[in-house]
């Protein structure tokens, strides 16, 4: 079967640097998105990773290790407004469409 | 660029009934997906389209079903409906494929009576 898993919630300290896993388990592999919700909101995208490495775009990164089947999103700098739920999403190189993890509630305390 | 708009926002139907949700695209984006999404859940993939043809379909019953017309605006529509149905209906646009980057829309709010 095909499956993503990614901690269901995840608390931290504003200012503070958090980390959430994402481990999958599918046929075939393209690539590891990151999208982020917040309640009442419509998921928007965060960052891509296809190869192994990290991706930096300002405070947050993507790390992938695709021997590993997992990737993380790291969020540094914490500040109220990150709180939301992240989703992990992998797309395969067999069809269109992407495969999402049941996503991480981010509850940041100040 | 105009983002994703999703018709109407808020919807109540009673159980039995059928619903029709609209969706217009980004301009120039020719992939349309599909996902419900109920609390605490994930996504669910519903189904993709792609220049009006379906590309794939989720793991959901017959009694929902979409399409996709010429200048990329998909609707999908949901028959018979159930108490379970009730979840938010998210539409999201890509260029090209449906597994690229996702631009989404605000969602439609189906409440089922």
């Amino acid at each position: 079967g095909q499956s993503l898993e990614q901690p269901s919630e995840v608390t931290a300290v504003e200012g503070a640097i958090v980390q959430i896993n994402c481990t999958y388990q599918t046929s075939g592999f393209y690539g590891l998105s990151w999208y982020q919700q917040h309640d009442g909101g419509a998921p928007t995208f965060l960052s891509y990773n296809a190869l192994d490495g990290l991706e930096e775009t300002g405070r947050f990164s993507s790390f992938l290790s695709r021997s590993d089947s997992y990737g993380y999103l790291l969020l540094q700098e914490l500040q109220m407004k990150d709180s939301a739920s992240y989703f992990c999403a992998v797309s395969q190189d067999s069809n269109y469409q992407l495969i999402w993890g049941a996503g991480t509630k981010l509850i940041i305390k100040p | 660029k105009a983002g994703v708009t999703q018709t109407p926002r808020y919807l109540i139907k009673t159980r039995g009934q059928q619903v029709t949700l609209s969706c217009s695209p980004i301009s120039g984006h020719r992939s349309v997906s599909w996902y419900q999404q109920t609390p605490g859940q994930g996504l669910q993939f519903l189904f993709e389209y792609f220049s009006e043809t379906q590309r794939n379909k989720g793991n959901f019953p017959g009694r929902f079903s979409g399409r996709q017309f010429s200048n990329s605006r998909s609707e999908m529509n949901v028959s018979t409906l159930e108490l379970g149905d009730s979840a938010l209906y998210l539409c999201a646009s890509s260029p090209a494929s449906g597994a690229d980057e996702q631009y989404f829309g605000p969602g439609t709010r189906l409440t089922v009576t």
